[in-house]
């Protein structure tokens, strides 16, 4: 099963400020990662797949990028209803695995 | 635009089986897509449960596949989750959704917590 590891645990910023997420892969996943920002109470919503598509609807300041086992998403400028946890989640490796989330916080 | 929404009991006693439908409205359940099931214990993180295909085709978590049951109704549009012999372990919300390009999960329900208590 592929570990996948997400830095910080906690990201602490302003709005308009830039947001760096990390996830890695305890081994390589090619492309295939998604992104995804879930609200209290809410479901999980998909951001990106396949590392760098953002999914339909998905505003343009979200971007993910990277290959084999290091990815990252970034956040232009956040914007109040950013603020949120993100999950990253493979599908290269049997079974479909999630990393354990970083929550994007108001500083 | 495709909705999926979970039903069934919010209780169910420990050793007791599990069972969730989830009901699919605004596409057919026999698209070229899977359909999956996803659990969050509460304050804790995502774990993928299993799938199915609208052939009947299925695909369990190894650390679930002993207790897990996953089907599909095509005359009523939606798919099944029965989880046997649950504990305390197994109180999550849990949640179906569609899988993209067979990868990535698109479309949520809005998820059910269920509870494992007597």
């Amino acid at each position: 099963e592929i570990v996948l590891t997400q830095s910080p645990d906690t990201l602490s910023l302003s709005p308009g400020e830039r947001a760096t997420l990390s996830c890695r892969a305890s081994q390589s996943v090619s492309s295939y990662l998604a992104w995804y920002q879930q609200k209290p109470g809410q479901a999980p919503r998909l951001l990106i797949y396949d590392a760098s598509n953002r999914a339909t609807g998905i505003p343009a300041r979200f971007s993910g990028s990277g290959s084999g086992t290091d990815f990252t998403l970034t956040i232009s400028s956040l914007e109040p209803e950013d603020f949120a946890v993100y999950y990253c989640q493979q599908r290269s490796n049997w079974p479909p695995t999630f990393g354990p989330g970083t929550k994007v916080d108001i500083k | 635009q495709v909705q999926l929404q979970e039903s069934g009991p919010g209780l169910v006693k420990p050793s007791g089986t599990l069972s969730l439908t989830c009901a699919v409205s605004g596409g057919s359940i026999s698209s070229n897509n899977w359909w999956s099931w996803v659990r969050q214990p509460p304050g804790k993180g995502l774990e993928w449960i299993g799938e199915i295909y609208h052939s009947g085709s299925t695909n369990y978590n190894p650390s679930l596949k002993s207790r897990v049951t996953i089907s599909v109704d095509k005359s009523k549009n939606q798919f099944s989750l029965k989880l046997s012999s649950v504990t305390a372990a197994d109180t999550a919300v849990y949640y179906c959704a569609r899988v993209l390009l067979a990868r990535s999960f698109d479309y949520w329900g809005q998820g059910t917590l269920v509870t494992v208590s007597s």
